[in-house]
């Protein structure tokens, strides 16, 4: 059973290009958080989607970011006109489907972005 | 909003010592506690949960202990092994709200063969 899939592993971008980050969840999960993480630092929430549906994007940056989970294919994490801050470790998590309490999150292996 | 306060940020410990990891969270609302561990270049594992229904879990090596009233759970290493050399992070959420997870700052533990 394939676990959270993220790709690319690693992007370098120049300042005020596009950056596009990817993320499969398990098999069965239709729940999916991003989580941005600098070096030396925890994880700090950015976006909660559902299929179709975001939930809660109360972490994210205003400008520059959005993110969407489509019916088909995989989550998709924008970045706009990407600045030096923005370079950092993005991981993705994904939880079970159909739970009324919280589930477990399950982490893919995370895409560094790094913004030259 | 949640915030979540992780102690030691360093922690050496000589082979088949036990290891502690101590977090403090700030809502009450919270009920749900999972502990990651991160390896260099790799994304956090899920390496054991608490619900606020229980105090104290047991997985093999590990355990977590939970004190609602105090708003503080921590994390049990023992018999440690080098392999066990990693950071480590303690969360926090709730079935209500955004159920997003809120991080502390990480441990990282070394262990010494």
């Amino acid at each position: 059973n394939a676990g959270v899939m993220q790709n690319p592993r690693h992007l370098v971008r120049r300042r005020g290009q596009e950056a596009r980050l990817r993320c499969s969840p398990m098999k069965g999960h239709s729940h999916v958080y991003w989580y941005r993480q600098l070096p030396e630092e925890g994880l700090k929430f950015m976006v909660y989607l559902q299929k179709e549906n975001i939930i809660d994007e109360s972490g994210m940056p205003k400008e520059r970011f959005s993110a969407e989970f489509p019916k088909e294919g995989p989550s998709i994490l924008r970045i706009q006109q990407v600045v030096r801050g923005d370079s950092a470790a993005y991981f993705c998590a994904s939880s079970p489907t159909g739970t009324s309490s919280v589930g477990e999150q399950f982490f893919g292996p995370g895409t560094r972005l790094t913004v030259l | 909003g949640e915030n979540v306060e992780q102690h030691p940020s360093t922690l050496s410990v000589q082979e088949g010592d036990s290891a502690v990891i101590k977090c403090t969270y700030s809502d009450s609302a919270s009920n749900y506690f999972p502990w990651y561990k991160q390896e260099l270049g790799k994304g956090p594992q899920l390496i054991i949960d608490i619900r606020s229904n229980v105090g104290e879990k047991k997985d093999q090596r590990i355990a977590v202990t939970l004190n609602k009233t105090a708003k503080h759970f921590s994390l049990h290493i023992t018999e440690t092994q080098p392999e066990d050399s990693a950071v480590y992070f303690c969360a926090a959420t709730s079935d209500t709200g955004r159920r997003a997870l809120t991080f502390g700052s990480g441990t990282r533990l070394q262990v010494q063969p």
